[in-house]
């Protein structure tokens, strides 16, 4: 079946350091790719999505590109900022199909 | 833009106590979902929801179930409460069938039982 497997946490980062949240994926076909971001408190929200391969997701300075080869999603934000602390979702959804597969999670914690 | 509400934040209940925990989309979904979210083990989905009055069960049913009388209400259902059961629990929601579409999530409820 369809999986997701995220780099453990918790990352700690001081604020303007270079962010990366490693995600590969294992799915059959070619389903679409998610990032979402929990803040303190709150729900799940999407923070970018791609849905072919090659393709750029970006928002809020936060891209990932859809690498087929290697099966990634590499979630990359060039400057942290103390507001980006929060748990990221790497996730996953199938062609055809209403579920959505999710990573474990990964809690960012950037520091001034 | 998409709204989906839970009935409580904060919920604490005893041992063998009828639970229900509802959910409201205010955008017309068909698709609806519950999952529950623990530490290490991030997003699990309990079950789904295609139509009014259809279900799927999701990875993770036992000791739930779930009501969908009308297109913008989705309930789930604790029918006698365990403390396994305490967990934050979240609701979901989005079009019909299309790989692309995004899952708008509801703020949660933490559903702690005694």
């Amino acid at each position: 079946g369809d999986s997701v497997t995220q780099m453990e946490g918790p990352v700690t980062l001081s604020e303007e350091a270079f962010l990366t949240i490693n995600c590969t994926y294992t799915a059959t076909g070619y389903p679409s790719l998610f990032w979402y971001v929990q803040y303190p408190g709150e729900g799940l929200q999407l923070l970018l999505k791609a849905t072919k391969a090659d393709d750029k997701g970006s928002n809020k300075g936060f891209e990932a590109t859809y690498r087929k080869e290697t099966t990634s999603f590499h979630l990359e934000k060039g400057s942290v900022q103390v507001s980006d602390s929060a748990v990221y979702f790497c996730a996953l959804r199938g062609g055809g199909y209403q579920k959505v597969t999710f990573g474990t999670g990964t809690k960012l914690q950037v520091i001034p | 833009d998409v709204k989906v509400t839970q009935s409580s934040r904060y919920l604490v209940k005893r041992t063998g106590e009828k639970v229900f925990l509802e959910c409201v989309q205010d955008m017309d979904h068909e698709n609806m979902f519950w999952y529950r979210q623990d530490p290490g083990l991030g997003l699990r989905l309990i079950y789904f929801s295609y139509d009014v009055k259809m279900k799927e069960k999701g990875d993770i049913p036992e000791g739930y179930s779930v009501s969908r009388e009308k297109k913008e209400r989705f309930s789930l259902i604790l029918e006698s409460a365990s403390t396994n059961q305490t967990s934050m629990y979240l609701c979901a929601s989005s079009f019909e069938g299309r790989s692309t579409d995004t899952q708008y999530f509801g703020p949660g409820t933490r559903l702690t039982v005694l």
